[in-house]
């Protein structure tokens, strides 16, 4: 079974600075697809971004961008310029192409901007 | 697009009786749902996979019984906590699969507000 792993609980980050987000998965697979996802307190579930494993190019959307290290197995989000609007829950997601495609996520990182 | 809507969102049950959520695809088709629950500070659980026509998968550990799942058309379905209890008590998000073919967003999916259920 798929696993993911998210290291740190709380991360914290002035505003205009730039942070990084981990997160490691484990899979036996070779074609699966990675999200990062962000809960803010109306805890409405957002996409902040994918990754195809397939695609060697790290995705990158705006402010925020991935490094996406397959050997490694891991899949790092990094916020650029950082808001205050950007503090949330962060959650790293696996799905895999094939099957029933459930999301396995890790256990989150809580983001907090400082002013 | 690709909006998910879930009612009602927020409800307050005694112990002991049923509370139906529904959750659906607004402008899309899913033929796919996933039922979710996720505890204060915590990440999200898969409960069980919601399938249109068919009986529901569910994960291992989670009461078939308990939680049933009815997706009778490719907009909806529906969560029925039966004999709910406190510790039932919770918050349910759903996410719907975009069956589509619409480039680069079939099978994604999109997830709803979701539904915090207080049993008293």
């Amino acid at each position: 079974a798929q696993t993911v792993t998210q290291s740190q609980p709380e991360m914290s980050v002035q505003e205009a600075e730039t942070v990084t987000l981990s997160c490691t998965y484990d899979t036996s697979e070779s074609d699966y697809y990675l999200f990062w996802y962000k809960q803010p307190p109306s805890r409405q579930m957002i996409l902040v971004i994918r990754q195809e494993a397939y695609k060697q190019q790290n995705a990158t959307e705006n402010r925020f961008s991935v490094n996406f290290q397959k050997a490694a197995k891991s899949f790092s989000l990094k916020i650029s310029d950082s808001q205050l609007g950007d503090a949330a829950m962060y959650f790293c997601a696996y799905r895999s192409a094939e099957g029933a495609q459930k999301l396995v996520f890790g256990q989150g990182t809580r983001l907090t901007i400082n002013p | 697009g690709a909006v998910v809507s879930q009612h009602p969102s927020r409800v307050i049950c005694k112990s002991g009786t049923s509370v139906k959520i529904e959750c659906r695809s607004l402008d899309f088709q899913a033929t796919t749902m996933f039922w979710y629950r996720q505890f204060p500070k915590q990440s999200l659980m898969l409960m069980a996979t919601s399938n249109e026509g068919s009986k529901a998968t569910y994960e291992q550990g989670v009461e078939k019984d308990k939680f049933l799942i009815n997706h009778a058309s490719l907009t909806l379905s529906t969560l029925t906590v039966t004999s709910a209890h406190p510790e039932d008590s919770s918050f349910y998000i759903c996410s719907a699969r975009d069956t589509g073919g619409r480039p680069g967003l079939a099978y994604e999916q999109y997830f709803g507000p979701g539904t915090r259920l207080t049993v008293t």
